[in-house]
C-alpha cells in the first residue's frame, strides 16, 4: 500500500541553525517525490520535486532534499533556516502517470529568534 | 500567469445542506486535481479530472461528487453535508498527467 511518513510532527530550531525534515514513503513503483510547504490559510507551495536523476535536488528558497532509494526516504535540508521558513512542511509521493498524490500528515516547523 | 483560482474561499453550511465548490486551473492546465485538508486525516485526495473525465477517485462516499468542464474548470459537491466535511478542501492543477500539480489556496468550508 503507498503511504508517506513524516516522523516528527513538530520542530523547533533557531534561527541560522540547520534543518532535516524526514520522511519516509511505501510505493509500489518508483515514485515520484515532492515537498511542498504550507503557511497558515494558504494553500501548498512546491519546494522541490524528484522524478529521477541525481538523487540531490535543489529546490527554491535554500531547501534541498536527497532521494536516497534503499532507504525509502527523501529527506528535506536547509543550511540556515530564516524565521520565513516557519510552515507546515508535507512530503508527498505520486505515480509516473496521474496525479493521486499520497500526503504525510506533515511536520510543523517553528523558529525561534 | 494566474494561478489556481478557488471560489469561495469560505464557506459555512449547515447539516444536510448540500455544497458546490469551484475550481478555476492555471490556464493552459487541463488536469484538475481535490484534496480534503482536515487536522485529524491530513491530506487526502479526492478525484482527479482529465480533459472532462475522471480519471482517478479517493475513497470517499459517494455524497461527494465532481465535474470537469471544456475549459478544465472543475466543481465538486457534496451533497448531505456531515459535521466531519469541516475542512479545507485544495484543488491543485497540471498541464499534464505527469506534471507538477500546482495548488490553489483551498476552500475552507465549516459544517453546523
Amino acid at each position: 500500500a503507498q503511504s508517506v511518513t513524516q516522523p516528527d510532527i513538530h520542530i523547533t530550531v533557531s534561527e541560522g541553525a540547520s534543518l532535516e525534515l524526514r520522511c519516509n514513503y511505501s510505493y509500489g513503483a518508483t515514485p515520484y517525490l515532492f515537498w511542498y510547504v504550507q503557511s497558515p490559510g494558504q494553500g501548498l507551495q512546491l519546494l522541490l520535486k524528484y522524478f529521477s536523476g541525481d538523487t540531490l535536488v535543489q529546490g527554491i528558497k535554500g531547501f534541498e532534499a536527497e532521494f536516497k532509494r534503499s532507504q525509502s526516504s527523501f529527506n528535506l535540508r536547509k543550511p540556515s533556516v530564516h524565521w520565513s521558513d516557519a510552515a507546515e512542511y508535507f512530503c508527498a509521493v505520486g505515480p509516473p502517470t496521474g496525479n493521486q498524490f499520497y500526503f504525510g500528515t506533515g511536520t510543523s516547523l517553528t523558529v525561534i529568534p | 500567469k494566474a494561478g489556481v483560482t478557488q471560489t469561495p474561499r469560505y464557506l459555512i453550511k449547515t447539516r444536510g445542506q448540500q455544497v458546490t465548490l469551484s475550481c478555476s486551473p492555471i490556464s493552459g492546465h487541463r488536469s484538475v486535481s481535490w484534496y480534503q485538508q482536515t487536522p485529524g486525516q491530513g491530506l487526502q485526495f479526492l478525484f482527479e479530472y482529465f480533459s472532462e473525465t475522471q480519471r482517478n477517485k479517493g475513497n470517499f462516499p459517494g455524497r461527494f461528487s465532481g465535474r470537469q468542464f471544456s475549459n478544465s474548470r472543475s466543481e465538486m459537491n457534496v451533497s448531505t453535508l456531515e459535521l466531519g466535511d469541516s475542512a479545507l478542501y485544495l484543488c491543485a492543477s497540471s498541464s499534464t498527467l505527469q506534471e507538477t500539480q500546482y495548488f490553489g489556496p483551498g476552500t475552507r468550508l465549516l459544517v453546523l
